[in-house]
Formats: C-alpha cells, structure tokens, sequence
C-alpha cells in the first residue's frame, strides 16, 4: 500500500536554528498538509499545500514556517528560527481529492528544540 | 466556534467485550467526519469517514461508525474488541475548509 515517507523519524535542534522537515507524499496525490501534535496535545492544522500555493493556513503557521513543493516529489517544511515551544511530532499528510475522501498520514517527526 | 469533543481520554475493555468511542461535533453545516487510528510510534491512519452518504459508515478493523445529526454525534463502536486494537483513536471533523480539526483523542486499552 502507497505511504508518505518522512525524514528523519527524529531530529534534535538548537533554539535558534532552522530545521527542514521532509516528507515525499504519494505519488499521484495532489493536495498536501502538514500537522502538529505537542506532546499530550491535540492533533493542529498547520497548513494545506495545492497547485503549487497555500491553500490555507492555521494562526500558527506565521512568518517563521514556510512550505515547498521543490521537485516535484518532495514537500518540506522549514522552521527558520526554531523556539522551545516548537517541540512536537510533525505529521505530513496528502491526498489525492482533498479533504472529503480522508488523507494519508506519514509516520511523523519528532522534533526536539533545546 | 467549530469544534469536536471526544468524551474518555481513556476507556478499556475487555476482549471480546463491546467497544465505543465517543464523539460530538459543534456545528452549524454539515460536517464531514473521520476517525482516526495511531498507533505507537506510527502515523494516523484512517478508519473510516462520513461524508454526507450513508449515515452508518464502516471502516476497516470491523469499526463502524454512525452519524447521527440530531445527537450531533459520530461514535466508533466495534463489536467485540481485540488486543491489536489498543492504540489512541482521533475524531476529526472538517466543514467548508481544507483542514481538519482534531479530538483530543482517546486510548483504547483491551484487556485479556
């Protein structure tokens, strides 16, 4: 069965630095998501990714989160000045209709800052 | 504000025994409503969703799920519970946009 791979399972980064979380979604899909978990928390929408564009993004997704598409297999996520409070597992998701037909979770990174 | 409610952080059962997840949703247009399995050190993987068809869906695992409108409701329920099936379960509900919003989820603990 088809599955989004992400790397790596788990990365370790200094409050500060920037960090790129990688994920290759299945192949024939179009529509690409990536969300959070704090840990003991909710499940939160970070951002949705079609055609190349945002599509929408939640209030936690600001200046500091950016997406890309690069190759045209891969989707990324970079955190450009990480902060302690952005240590969760990150989960890359995509489908191939969008939201109403359910999506495929990858595995998750767990990010720690510290 | 749009939201959904998962009642139980925690529930066990028994094996063999009747399993049934809760879930209530807050809206004023219809949703379109998932559940969600994880298990340790996985991802989410769905189980099954509603999407205005069917109002009993059935999902993998022998879960099924019913949408009941006038409850606001969208509980999981499995007949009789197996010792694979402990993992923590998400409702999810989407309404107009491209995002879904999460329960707090609840683990399912099966006992032999």
């Amino acid at each position: 069965e088809p599955e989004v791979t992400q790397t790596p399972s788990h990365q370790v980064t200094q409050m500060g630095q920037e960090v790129i979380l990688r994920c290759v979604p299945i192949s024939n899909h179009l529509y690409f998501y990536w969300y959070r978990q704090i840990l003991g928390q909710k499940v939160e929408f970070l951002v949705s990714f079609y055609n190349n564009e945002i599509s929408e993004k939640s209030e936690i997704f600001d200046d500091q989160f950016s997406v890309e598409r690069p190759d045209g297999s891969n989707f990324t996520l970079k955190i450009r000045s990480t902060k302690l409070e952005d240590s969760a597992m990150y989960f890359c998701a995509s489908s191939d209709r969008g939201r109403n037909y359910g999506y495929t979770f990858g595995s998750g990174t767990r990010l720690t800052v510290v | 504000a749009q939201s959904v409610t998962q009642l139980g952080s925690h529930v066990s059962v028994s094996e063999g025994a009747l399993v049934l997840l809760r879930c209530n949703y807050s809206s004023s247009v219809p949703p379109y409503l998932f559940w969600y399995v994880q298990y340790p050190n996985q991802g989410l993987q769905l189980l099954l969703k509603y999407t205005s068809a069917a109002t009993l869906v059935k999902g993998i695992n022998g879960f099924e799920a019913e949408f009941k409108k006038s409850e606001t409701s969208f509980h999981l329920t499995k007949p009789s519970a197996h010792m694979s099936d402990a993992a923590e379960y998400f409702c999810a509900v989407s309404y107009n946009t491209d995002k879904l919003i999460f329960g707090t989820g609840t683990r399912l603990q099966v006992f032999p």
